[in-house]
């Protein structure tokens, strides 16, 4: 059974504040990453890292920073939150294996910003 | 570079028909490729997997064959139900050396009682 863990659920706030979105996992994975989900639900790739202090960004262009201090831990963080950044967000973590690098997502954080 | 395409929805069926979805994808050298699964309100999960051509990846009365000559993984399933309804997911990796997942768009998929 996956463990990993999205924090929070659902967050409504206004334009200009500071967010963190946590994600933790349990397994003991070496790769996090982040993606945002737009309402057509394609998967963009935001951050991804190998291990504790590694990041490294994704295919899609985003304002966020993220931080890998712990294995098990991965904040993304919004310094200044915009209307264009609603969206749905997703982390997820995987153990790299030759081949079988199955991905593991957390439920996901749904984002509003006003 | 890598890239996945699916087909786009809504499919829309009737319980007990059969489903296919159709995946086909570009990457280089041998990657892994996957079928996930993301029901309302939640985070992916996988579906099945198969990690080298003519392996068939099975789970929950899903299957997929990945097919390197058509460079394929669809997806099928014989007898769907209402509770099969959900977004489902192509994705590889591995490809070239490159362990970043590439993901089809997604093809939701609605089936009526």
């Amino acid at each position: 059974e996956a463990d990993i863990y999205q924090t929070p659920r659902y967050l409504v706030i206004g334009t200009g504040k500071k967010i963190t979105l946590e994600c933790s996992q349990t397994m003991g994975h070496d790769k996090m990453y982040w993606y945002q989900q737009d309402p057509g639900m394609e998967l963009h790739l935001i951050h991804y890292s190998y291990g504790v202090n590694s990041t490294e960004k994704g295919d899609l262009s985003s304002e966020s920073t993220v931080s890998r201090i712990r294995t098990e831990h991965f904040p993304l963080t919004l310094e200044s939150a915009r209307p264009s950044h609603t969206s749905q967000y997703l982390c997820a973590s995987s153990q790299p294996t030759t081949g079988t690098d199955t991905q593991y997502f957390g439920p996901g954080t749904r984002l509003t910003v006003l | 570079g890598n890239s996945v395409t699916q087909m786009e929805g809504p499919v829309t069926l009737s319980e007990e028909a059969f489903l296919t979805i159709n995946c086909t994808y570009t990457a280089t050298g041998y990657p892994s490729l996957f079928w996930y699964v993301q029901y309302p309100g939640e985070g992916l999960q996988l579906l099945l997997k198969a990690t080298k051509a003519d392996d068939k990846g099975s789970n929950k009365g899903f299957e997929a064959t990945y097919r390197k000559e058509t460079t394929s993984f669809h997806l099928e399933k014989g007898s769907v139900q209402v509770s099969d309804s959900a977004v489902y997911f192509c994705a590889l990796n591995g490809a070239g050396g490159s362990y970043i997942p590439t993901f089809g768009r997604g093809t939701s998929l609605i089936v009526h009682p």
